[in-house]
């Protein structure tokens, strides 16, 4: 069965600073993976989304993510975090890879110190 | 990309009442919506999905009798909470499943509905 697992519940960074999100995931079929940000009391934003091609993939706001797949890994990065960062992060895959059901982690909260 | 619909945004009513929620899809048609809950401080859980023209399918442990789902068009699924108690309380989330490309459906995402039964 698929599942993702995010490291980390709540992670803070300095203004400027890079910003690492770590998700892993199990998939017994090639994965269709997915980041999501959510603003307090708002919907999910899709930031990027790794389906098949190009492992790095770019996405909006400055992130982006690596799909590495001799490590389960689908990490997010931003080279410098800004204050408007600060949400929650949402790492999920799709059952079977064919946009399906969304299995979601259990989310970072992200908190960016001036 | 593709843009869905809630409504309501947010909504309180008293424990005992039902409640139904809308979700559209405005650009593109959804054969195929999948309904979410939030629970504060917590991930996305899939309750159901909603296929049109057909019964919904649940998830294990989601009561199919309390959550009623229908998806009578291309366009427009519909979550009504029955007897709602305040363990009910939560955010209701709802995507449509839309082509984007060969092979490969990308859901979308409806803003969210704020349910408060007191």
């Amino acid at each position: 069965a698929q599942s993702v697992t995010q490291l980390g519940s709540h992670v803070s960074v300095s203004e400027g600073a890079l910003v690492l999100l770590r998700c892993n995931y199990s998939s017994s079929v090639p994965p269709y993976l997915f980041w999501y940000v959510q603003y307090p009391n708002q919907g999910l934003q899709l930031l990027l989304k790794y389906t098949t091609g190009a492992t790095l993939v770019k996405g909006i706001n400055g992130f982006e993510a690596e799909f590495k797949k001799s490590e389960t890994s689908f990490h997010l990065t931003k080279p410098s975090a800004h204050m408007s960062d600060a949400a929650e992060y949402f790492c999920a895959v799709t059952l079977g890879g064919q946009g399906g059901k969304l299995i979601f982690g259990q989310g970072t909260e992200l908190s960016v110190k001036p | 990309g593709a843009v869905v619909s809630q409504h309501p945004s947010w909504v309180i009513c008293k424990s005992g009442t039902s409640v139904k929620i809308e979700c559209r899809s405005l650009d593109f048609q959804a054969t195929t919506m999948f309904w979410y809950r939030q629970f504060p401080k917590q991930s996305l859980m899939l309750m159901a999905t909603s296929n049109e023209g057909s019964k919904a399918t649940y998830e294990q442990g989601v009561e199919k009798d309390k959550f009623l789902i229908n998806h009578a068009s291309l366009t427009l699924s519909t979550l009504t909470v029955t007897s709602a108690h305040p363990e009910d309380s939560s955010f209701y989330i709802c995507t449509g499943l839309d082509r984007v490309g060969r092979g490969y459906n990308e859901q979308f995402f409806g803003p969210g509905t704020r349910l408060t039964v007191l």
